[in-house]
């Protein structure tokens, strides 16, 4: 089957420690996005991939880092810089830069203390 | 950038009745609207998308339409089932240097009573 996978689906991590969220997906799309969902917010976007070996800040990329080694892997690191990481994040991919449909991942909800 | 408003924020309706759900956007320049359930702790799944030279699609119990000049557009489900229950979001799509990121509206919460 096709898809993105995200794991963990639930992440507990303490105050302080960075934290790597996974994305991976067969559908041989060049473009994926890293989203942040919070409770009657919408979906915010922290950062986007149109290719390998490159990535772009979206709105709230503060205290969050990424890598596009892998065409087929999009990591997001919540780093101790980000003031308030507990949310749902979701990771999204199109078929390419220029393309609007978007097919996401299940989330991951990351819980910080 | 674009700046999306969807309303209302939780939509409660009886099983068979019609859901409204409306949007509207920011940016003439937006060309793709598309819409997007979400079911209890999964990600968004996109159900249906309308373009900017398009005034209405439809795709069986579920249509959106678009105004340009008043820039909105909205989500019609008609009969609408327990199973539609979900939160649903539009997002207004603004070309920028050939990137197509969207711009999302809150979310409605759809609760379908049967």
């Amino acid at each position: 089957d096709g898809g993105i996978t995200q794991s963990p689906k639930y992440l507990f991590r303490k105050e302080g420690q960075n934290v790597t969220l996974s994305c991976e997906q067969n559908l041989n799309h060049d473009a994926m996005y890293w989203y942040r969902q919070d409770p009657g917010q919408g979906l915010r976007l922290i950062y986007y991939s149109q290719i390998v070996n490159d990535f772009q800040k979206g709105d709230i990329a503060e205290g969050y880092s990424v890598s596009r080694e892998k065409k087929e892997s999009f990591p997001l690191t919540v780093t101790s810089a980000q003031k308030n990481p507990t949310a749902f994040y979701l990771c999204a991919s199109s078929i390419s830069y220029g393309t609007h449909e978007q097919y996401f991942g299940p989330g991951t909800r990351l819980t910080v203390t | 950038g674009e700046n999306v408003e969807q309303h209302p924020s939780t939509l409660s309706v009886q099983e068979g009745d019609s859901a409204v759900i409306k949007c509207t956007y920011s940016d003439s320049a937006s060309n793709y609207f598309p819409w997007y359930k979400q079911e209890l702790g999964k990600g968004p799944q996109l159900i249906i998308d309308i373009r900017s030279n398009v005034g209405e699609k439809k795709d069986q119990r579920i249509a959106v339409t678009l105004n340009k000049t008043a820039k909105h557009f909205s989500l019609h489900i008609t009969e609408t089932q327990p199973e539609d229950s979900a939160v649903y979001f539009c997002a207004a799509s603004l070309p920028s240097g050939g990137s197509y990121i969207p711009t999302f509206g809150r979310g409605t919460s759809l609760i379908v009573h049967p």
